[in-house]
Order: C-alpha cells, then structure tokens, then sequence
C-alpha cells in the first residue's frame, strides 16, 4: 500500500519567511496529491491539491510542485503570516479517493 | 457553504461499551469516509463507503467497527466494545461521485474518550 513521508515534523519561520514542506510517497499508481491544514481542534481543511499531470500549481501565496519521477512533492508558503500557523498534512491516494496522510508538519510563525 | 457536520464534538465513555458517531456528509456526495486522529499522531483511514456498502477497510477497522447510512443522510460509525486504544478524534469525510479522486471534505471530528 501507500507509504506517505513528511518532513520536517516542525518548522519555525519569522513572519514574511517561506516554508517548504517536503513528501514523498511509494505507489506510482498515486495520481492525486492534497495538502490540508488542521488548526487546533479543527478538522483538516483542504489548501490545495495537484494531480499527477500536473507539475506545478500556485494559489496566491501557496504553491505545490510534484516530481512524478522522483515521487515527491512539496508545499511552498511565501509571505508567511501568524495566521498560517498549523498542523499541515500532505496526502497522496489512488483514483479511489482513500487518502494517505503524512505525520503532519507543525508550523509556527513568529512576529 | 456546506459542510460534513458530526456528532457528538466529545464523547467520553467506560472501557468495553458501545459507542455510535454521527456524521451528515454532504447532499450530493457519493464517496464516505471515516478517519480517525490519536492525539499527536497522523490521520489515519478507517473505512470508505460507497452505495451503501464498505469499499476499503484498514486492518484498524476491526470486527469491533462497524458503518451503516441508515436513512440516507446520516453516515454512523459504530464500536461494539470500547478499547482504551480507542480514545482519539473521529473525522468523517466525503466527496462527490466520480472514480477520479477529488477533494474530500472532513468534518470537524469527535472526540472520544475511553476510561
């Protein structure tokens, strides 16, 4: 089945920063590729997703890339804002929709 | 905007009882699921439901576990016998119909906890 690594497990960036989170996951077949964010107590709320033929794609200030070959992705936060700090989750699944989370990267941005 | 509701927000109960969590997906989603949180650690995937019967189950879902969609609206995830392995937070999810993966809308979870 589907393997999801994520790192790093925490990030700690100063407001106006970037953070990179890193995922790589093992079954080729995986074609749809999610980032959620989870705030505390909250559930995972969809940021932004990519999908396998697809290498790149950017909304505002988030942006995913994809590495089919290399089976890794990765969000980019510019700008970062006290308010992008979370828990956020990278996932990766098949076209049957059953995601496979990564164990999370807690972001805190500091003023 | 809709939104995949569930109840109850905390649930606590004693070891070895039955316990139900509610959810209500989304009108016009097809897919469902349920995913469970144990404090600190990864979403992890239970179950999916898909006309009315199990797609894919996890080796979590045990005999202990069960899901129904009673009524059509509500999506019920049901443990026989509580474990203290059990206590964690809930999510249910669903999405639109489609083999093609798309978003899946999580709910904002139960937390159960298991004395």
């Amino acid at each position: 089945g589907e393997n999801v690594e994520q790192h790093p497990s925490t990030l700690s960036v100063q407001e106006g920063d970037s953070a990179v989170i890193k995922c790589t996951y093992s079954d080729s077949a995986s074609n749809y590729f999610p980032w959620y964010k989870q705030e505390l107590g909250k559930g995972p709320q969809l940021i932004i997703d990519i999908r396998s033929n697809v290498g790149e794609k950017k909304d505002q200030r988030i942006a995913v890339t994809l590495n089919k070959t290399a089976k890794h992705f990765s969000l980019h936060i510019t700008e970062t804002q006290p308010e992008d700090s979370a828990v956020y989750f990278c996932a990766a699944t098949d076209s049957w929709g059953k995601l496979q989370f990564g164990a999370g990267t807690q972001v805190v941005v500091t003023p | 905007e809709p939104e995949v509701t569930q109840t109850p927000s905390h649930q606590v109960t004693q070891m070895g009882q039955e316990v139900i969590l509610r959810c209500v997906p989304i009108s016009n989603h097809l897919y469902f699921y349920w995913y469970r949180q144990i404090l600190g650690q990864k979403v992890e995937f239970l179950v999916s439901f898909y006309n009315n019967e199990i797609s894919e189950k996890s080796e979590i879902f045990d005999d202990q576990f069960s899901v129904e969609r009673p009524d059509g609206s509500n999506f019920t995830l049901k443990i026989r016998s509580t474990k203290l392995e059990d206590s964690a937070m809930y999510f249910c999810a669903s999405r639109t119909g489609g083999a093609r993966a798309g978003e899946l809308f999580f709910g904002e979870g139960s937390r159960l906890t298991v004395l």
